[in-house]
């Protein structure tokens, strides 16, 4: 994926309330997409996937948003926590390969 | 149960220097990857290796090579290394290649090249 338009690189959110998290893919042969959560110093770890014959999937606390027509996905996070604090990377699978965004920064304010 | 095991975790090369990168999984897992990430540029795809036997190159595989060892180990060796190889370097292993929801992510090794 690529970071284009809406991506911001950092977002700063006020603990309770809800983040969205914009990214902008390339393929638009991609099938498959799905959301990590990389904290410091760790391996990033699976948060959501969506498939694209879907436009929406909720997840506990998470939701995925997919927009093939502007090849556009986004992550919501309701009531945003102090661990929610990371940065999130969009991925797109295409061929087996994943590609991956340059990743957006999250920082919960308390 | 380990998961997804990366040594070392740190490494400080000269440029020049050669080196290798361990990647071991305890999953029985088919596939295994290589990644590399820099500030602002995500993750990117250096080699991976879709089942034992078999390897193949990603995005960014200019300097680097593989092995595959067995089905547990796959080994990224950098021959003559050079600052712009540093980096965080991420190992993935998945049992599926069209399952990336249960890929394992090692902890990562941070390599500096001076």
């Amino acid at each position: 994926g690529e970071s284009v338009g809406l991506h911001l690189p950092t977002l700063s959110v006020q603990e309770g309330d809800n983040s969205i998290i914009n990214c902008a893919y390339s393929n638009s042969a991609s099938d498959y997409f799905i959301w990590y959560k990389q904290e410091s110093g760790k391996g990033p770890q699976f948060i959501i996937d969506i498939r694209s014959n879907m436009d929406k999937r909720q997840g506990q606390r998470v939701t995925v948003l997919l927009n093939k027509t502007v090849k556009h996905l986004s992550l919501q996070i309701a009531a945003t926590q102090p661990g929610d604090s990371a940065v999130y990377f969009c991925a797109e699978n295409n061929d087996y390969k994943l590609s991956f965004g340059a990743g957006t920064t999250v920082t919960v304010r308390a | 149960n380990a998961g997804v095991t990366q040594t070392p975790k740190f490494q400080v090369l000269k440029t020049g220097q050669s080196m290798t990168l361990q990647c071991a999984q305890d999953m029985n897992h088919n596939s295994m990857y290589w990644y590399r990430q820099d500030p602002g540029m995500g993750l990117r795809l250096i080699y991976y290796s879709a089942s034992e036997g078999t390897t193949d190159k990603g995005e960014v595989p200019n300097g680097y090579n593989v092995s595959r060892l067995n089905k547990r180990e796959f080994s990224l060796r950098l021959e003559s290394a050079a600052p712009s190889q540093t980096s965080v370097y991420f190992c993935a292993s998945i049992s599926d290649p069209g399952l990336w929801t249960e890929a394992f992510f090692g902890q990562g090794t941070r390599l500096t090249v001076v």
